[in-house]
Parts: C-alpha cells; sequence; structure tokens
C-alpha cells in the first residue's frame, strides 16, 4: 500500500534542544496531521495542515505543508521531558473515490533532563 | 466536549469467545474509523463509516464485524479471533471523511489479548 518515508527513525536530545522530523511521498496529500502518541495511548493530534505551502503553529511546535504536497516537516523547539513520545505523519490520499489516512512509520523521541 | 471514548481499556478473550469494543463521540462527527495497532508500527485503517454506513472495509477478516448503531456509536464485534489479532484497537472520528474538516481524533484504544 501507500507509504509515508518518515526521518529520522528515533532521535536523542538534551532538554532544550530543538528537533525536526519529516515526511515525504510520491503522492500527492491533500492534508498533513501530526500527531503524538505515548505509550498505551491513542495519539493526539498535533497540528493539521490543508494547504500546500501552509506553514503553522501550535506552541512550541511548527509544521509545514511541502509546496509540492509530497511532503511535512514537524519542527519542536526548546524541547521539554514531556515531549517524550511518538509522532507521526499522516497523510490524507484520495483513491478510488474515498479518502483515507496514510501513517509514516513514526519517530520515537527521547528527550535527557 | 472533544473526546472520543472506548471500552474498555483491556480485553483478554480466547479464540472460540465472542466480544465486542465499543466507541462513542459526542462533538457530532459523522465520520468514524476503527484502527488496528501493532507494538512499534503505524495504525493500519480497518474500517470507515461515513454518515453511519461502511464506506471503507480494508480486507479485514470476517472476524471482525463493525457496526454503527447511530452517529455517536461504533462496535466492533470480535468472534473467533487468532492470536496473531492481538493489539491496539483504536477508533477515531472525523467531521467528515473527504471534503471538509477531516482531522481525525483517537480515542485511547483499547488493548486485546487473544488467548
Amino acid at each position: 500500500g501507500q507509504q509515508l518515508n518518515q526521518s529520522p527513525q528515533s532521535m536523542f536530545i538534551q532538554e532544550g534542544e530543538d528537533v525536526s522530523m519529516n515526511c515525504t511521498s510520491s503522492s500527492i496529500f491533500n492534508t498533513w496531521l501530526w500527531y503524538k502518541q505515548d505509550p498505551g495511548e491513542g495519539p493526539v493530534l498535533l497540528i493539521a495542515l490543508y494547504k500546500a505551502g501552509e506553514l503553522t503553529s501550535n506552541g512550541r511546535l511548527t509544521a509545514q505543508f511541502g509546496i509540492t504536497r509530497k511532503d511535512s516537516f514537524l519542527n519542536i523547539s526548546a524541547s521539554i521531558p514531556s515531549d517524550v513520545g511518538i509522532y507521526f505523519c499522516a497523510g490524507l490520499l484520495s483513491q478510488g473515490g474515498s479518502e483515507k489516512l496514510v501513517f509514516g512509520k513514526g519517530m520515537k523521541l527521547t528527550v535527557n533532563p | 466536549d472533544t473526546e472520543v471514548t472506548q471500552t474498555p481499556k483491556h480485553l483478554v478473550m480466547g479464540m472460540t469467545n465472542k466480544k465486542s469494543l465499543k466507541c462513542e463521540q459526542h462533538m457530532g462527527h459523522r465520520a468514524m474509523y476503527w484502527y488496528k495497532q501493532k507494538a512499534k508500527k503505524p495504525p493500519e485503517l480497518m474500517f470507515v463509516y461515513s454518515y453511519e454506513k461502511l464506506s471503507i472495509n480494508e480486507s479485514v477478516p470476517s472476524r471482525f464485524s463493525p457496526e454503527c448503531p447511530n452517529s455517536s456509536l461504533l462496535n466492533l464485534h470480535l468472534h473467533a479471533l487468532q492470536p496473531e489479532d492481538s493489539a491496539l484497537y483504536l477508533c477515531a472520528s472525523s467531521q467528515a471523511q473527504k471534503g471538509g474538516r477531516v482531522e481525525q481524533f483517537f480515542g485511547p484504544g483499547t488493548r486485546l489479548t487473544v488467548l
């Protein structure tokens, strides 16, 4: 099936550092979503992007919808210990008259206090 | 209310049991979803309901049977499952399936173990 290439797969950073992650695909997406998931919990929506080129912030998080509609990135500034978790990108793919979310493989973030 | 609730939180069942997972949202969303998530993997779509009608079935085995009794409720009936079906089952909802506010909000999941 369709896949999103999410990188890096994991990051170990010190508290206070910034971190960037991105997702790319060979397919065009209409919407990009970024989620964070804690162990044993459901994914929590962080940012939704609807227009190519759109740059959106949510507190210390900033995400952009790539101009080609085939990529997106997420930045976290001034990381804190509670940023630990798995971050997923997800793109809304139109296929055969239906639309469904395709997820990246996730990026595991570890923040050392 | 911006919450999707799921019950039970944990479920252990034998391969001959019949059980059901429940999901509820009161955000007025008209699309609801079931996902399956294995450890260290992203969620995998199973079913999509749009306006209480099944719109997507991702070739899920018939031992999983979804049901949408009304716009707020989504069930997943389980029967004769296999140990490899053990996973976190996630429910999600969105305002619309397409053409509008399609961001999906997830519930906390049901951790299913099949013995």
